[in-house]
């Protein structure tokens, strides 16, 4: 049983496509994620939804719009792919601080897609 | 604003030698520590945290790392290395902002364990 499963592993595409990756998580986190790691490993935070909310937009383009049908999953649409997009892209689910303010922050991660733009 | 240095890029180390892999972080308020391993094409993974207590943290695989507040680090360590060891580790800190919680990564440390 997958925790944070991704969809596609791979994905290979020209520039000006417009493509869409899919994450679903079974741990019942009220939080996800998506962070994109570069070719150098550095890894930055793109967007965090709570509660299917936008709670983090960490200047990402606008051609990157998440979108969170329901608590469970979060997948990212990417429009008019560029060559600056191939990277692996991570998605994550966690939950969200108690409500008695106890931090249960643990990030678990899927397995990541590998983008490639050409 | 939070920040994360992994001062070593790179650390190579024989097998069943000690290791110690580096983080310092800077935050303005109360922070939660994180280190994870990616092993190649893979997600993370994570190791070990601190939220608070003990000052020192065991984790997964025989790692352990030390948090200490007046150097504002968050060392990574293991005695004794093994070749499947060799992988990304990443130091990571979080806190609660404007903009709900928030975590923000170093760079990465690759660690070669050679036989």
């Amino acid at each position: 049983d997958t925790a944070v499963s991704q969809t596609p592993k791979y994905l290979v595409t020209q520039m000006g496509n417009d493509k869409s990756i899919k994450c679903e998580q079974n741990l019942g986190h009220d939080t996800m994620y998506w962070y994109k790691q570069d070719s150098k490993k550095f890894l930055k935070i793109m967007f965090s939804y709570n509660n299917k909310e936008l709670i983090i937009n960490e200047t990402v383009p606008n051609r990157f719009s998440p979108k969170s049908p329901d608590k469970a999953h979060l997948n990212l649409h990417i429009n008019s792919l560029e060559l600056g997009d191939s990277a692996v892209y991570f998605c994550a689910s966690s939950h969200s601080r108690g409500t008695s303010g106890g931090v249960k922050e643990t990030q678990y991660f899927g397995p990541g897609t590998r983008l490639l733009v050409l | 604003a939070q920040s994360v240095t992994q001062l070593d890029s790179q650390v190579p180390v024989f097998e069943e030698a000690p290791v110690e892999l580096r983080c310092n972080y800077s935050s303005s308020v109360s922070v939660y520590l994180f280190w994870y391993v990616q092993y190649p094409n893979q997600g993370l993974q994570l190791l070990l945290k601190y939220l608070s207590g003990s000052t020192l943290v065991k984790g997964i695989n025989g790692f352990e790392a030390e948090f200490n507040k007046s150097q504002t680090s968050f060392h990574l360590r293991k005695p004794s290395v093994h070749i499947s060891d060799t992988a990304e580790y990443f130091c990571a800190v979080s806190d609660w902002g404007t903009g709900g919680f928030k975590t923000i990564f170093g760079a990465g440390t690759r660690l070669f364990v050679k036989a």
